[in-house]
């Protein structure tokens, strides 16, 4: 089984909201991440956990915050959005972050709509 | 800096149409190269991969790619293809083997394939 799954499918929140958005995986892959997708553009990478504790976070503003409750689960916590950051954002699993090969299996997104 | 550049941004053919996709890297370490597929209203699937080895990679639904390393190219080709190839593909490169685990996406080509 090579499914990530993420909740919600869609949301809708406004400029001071606080909402959060999750991903599960049960592949036992040990690294997750967070994608965001604007239309007809590709993934730009976001945050990287490895073993639970982030590892890479590409600069993204402080009104995004990941968490990695455990091995299985990703979160990632809204508040304070723009409306620029509406988007697809895509959650991903792979196996082993520093082996060599493993290959990154994406769920099917959120669509995020920032009024 | 590590990019990955898709030449064709939009293909249209006819079924039964043979089809290749440019993708150019530029890192000149070890790479990791990836071809992801995302159909209309679905999520990104892994198409193929090179790690090593055999430089002609084969992949799923008749899908192939060719490693050419003293080209930096990783072209994506199927001789037939139907209208439910109908997509957009995104050419990525996972550059080196170290703890620094960033999927790097071209901009995608979409792909039409008229019946």
């Amino acid at each position: 089984d090579t499914e990530v799954t993420q909740t919600p499918k869609h949301l809708v929140m406004g400029m001071t909201n606080k909402k959060s958005l999750k991903c599960e995986q049960h592949m036992g892959h040990r690294a997750m991440y967070w994608y965001k997708q604007k239309a007809k553009k590709p993934p730009e990478l976001m945050f990287v956990y490895s073993y639970e504790k982030l590892s890479i976070n590409e600069s993204v503003p402080s009104r995004f915050s990941p968490e990695c409750p455990n091995s299985s689960l990703l979160n990632l916590h809204l508040h304070a959005l723009q409306p620029e950051d509406s988007a697809l954002y895509l959650c991903a699993s792979s196996q082993d972050r520093d082996r060599g090969g493993e290959t990154q299996y994406f769920g099917p997104g959120t669509r995020l709509l920032v009024l | 800096a590590q990019s990955v550049s898709q030449h064709n941004h939009h293909v249209i053919l006819s079924e039964a149409a043979s089809l290749e996709l440019g993708c150019n890297y530029s890192y000149g370490g070890t790479v990791n190269l990836f071809w992801y597929v995302q159909y209309p209203g679905q999520h990104l699937q892994l198409l193929l991969k090179y790690f090593s080895g055999d430089p002609l990679v084969k992949g799923i639904k008749g899908f192939e790619a060719e490693f050419i390393k003293s080209k930096f190219s990783f072209n994506l080709r199927k001789p037939s293809v139907q209208w439910s190839d109908t997509a957009e593909y995104f050419c990525a490169v996972k550059a080196g083997m170290d703890s620094s685990y960033k999927l790097i996406f071209g901009s995608g080509t979409r792909l039409l394939v008229r019946p």
